[in-house]
């Protein structure tokens, strides 16, 4: 069936690096947009980043540009999130969320968030 | 930046009774298209989000039409006509017309 996993949480010290991951399965990865999602423990959702289908563009929060970079591998229907120099405040945990299309016709669409994965834990903590 | 604000934040509900919640932008959501770049999501306890209504008013698969959603510009309304234990959870709204920002989130418990 449709899905994402996401992988490689964990506990980081402040001004470390993490990878997170997240594996798609059950649609054709390579013509979807992509995002990260996150949500700090007790808060609301806060939207991270996103890339294009085929990873040329790419758009962050003001929150992690310069810090965090996102990326994927359409060989392995993998999406990436590499984050640097993490801080407290980072602490979250990270879904990634795939853009759906609405075609308005001649090449104009909307994209919705229509399969989120199960999240993974980011802890930044001393 | 555009900046999302939803109320109640907290709502308590008697399960059949109909519940509302709002949100408003910032700045307008109106595309030059006509169609309003605006969703709204629900995360039950313990889950991921999940989509309910995209472009303001569109259902989206397999969401019951209890649920709809209305508005333009930059006011919107959720409304569910008659509860369920189910619906209980946050639901988020979330413009799409810049990358993407969310809403506070409104908490739906049953009374």
């Amino acid at each position: 069936q449709v899905q994402l996993v996401e992988s490689g949480g964990g506990v980081v010290q402040p001004g470390r690096s993490l990878r997170p991951s997240c594996a798609a399965s059950g649609f054709t990865f390579n013509i979807y947009v992509i995002h990260w999602v996150r949500q700090a423990p007790g808060k609301g959702l806060e939207w991270v980043a996103v890339i294009s289908h085929d990873g040329t563009k790419k758009y962050y929060a003001d929150s992690v540009k310069g810090r965090f970079t996102i990326s994927r591998d359409n060989s392995r229907n993998t999406l990436y999130l590499q984050m640097n120099s993490l801080r407290v405040e980072d602490t979250a945990v990270y879904y990634c969320a795939r853009e759906s299309r609405y075609d308005f016709g001649s090449g104009a669409y909307y994209g919705y968030l229509d399969v989120w994965g199960k999240g993974t834990t980011v802890t930044v903590s001393s | 930046d555009i900046v999302m604000t939803q109320s109640p934040l907290s709502l308590p509900v008697t399960p059949g009774e109909p519940a509302s919640i709002s949100c408003r932008s910032s700045q307008s959501l109106l595309h030059s298209n006509g169609y309003n770049y605006f969703d709204w999501y629900l995360q039950r306890p313990g889950q991921s989000p999940q989509l309910l209504i995209y472009l303001g008013s569109i259902r989206a698969s397999g969401v019951p039409d209890r649920f709809s959603g209305s508005g333009s510009g930059t006011d919107f309304t959720l409304k569910i006509s008659r509860v369920e234990a189910e619906d209980v959870g946050i639901y988020y709204c979330m413009q799409a017309l810049q990358t993407r920002t969310f809403g506070q989130g409104t908490r739906l418990e049953i009374k």
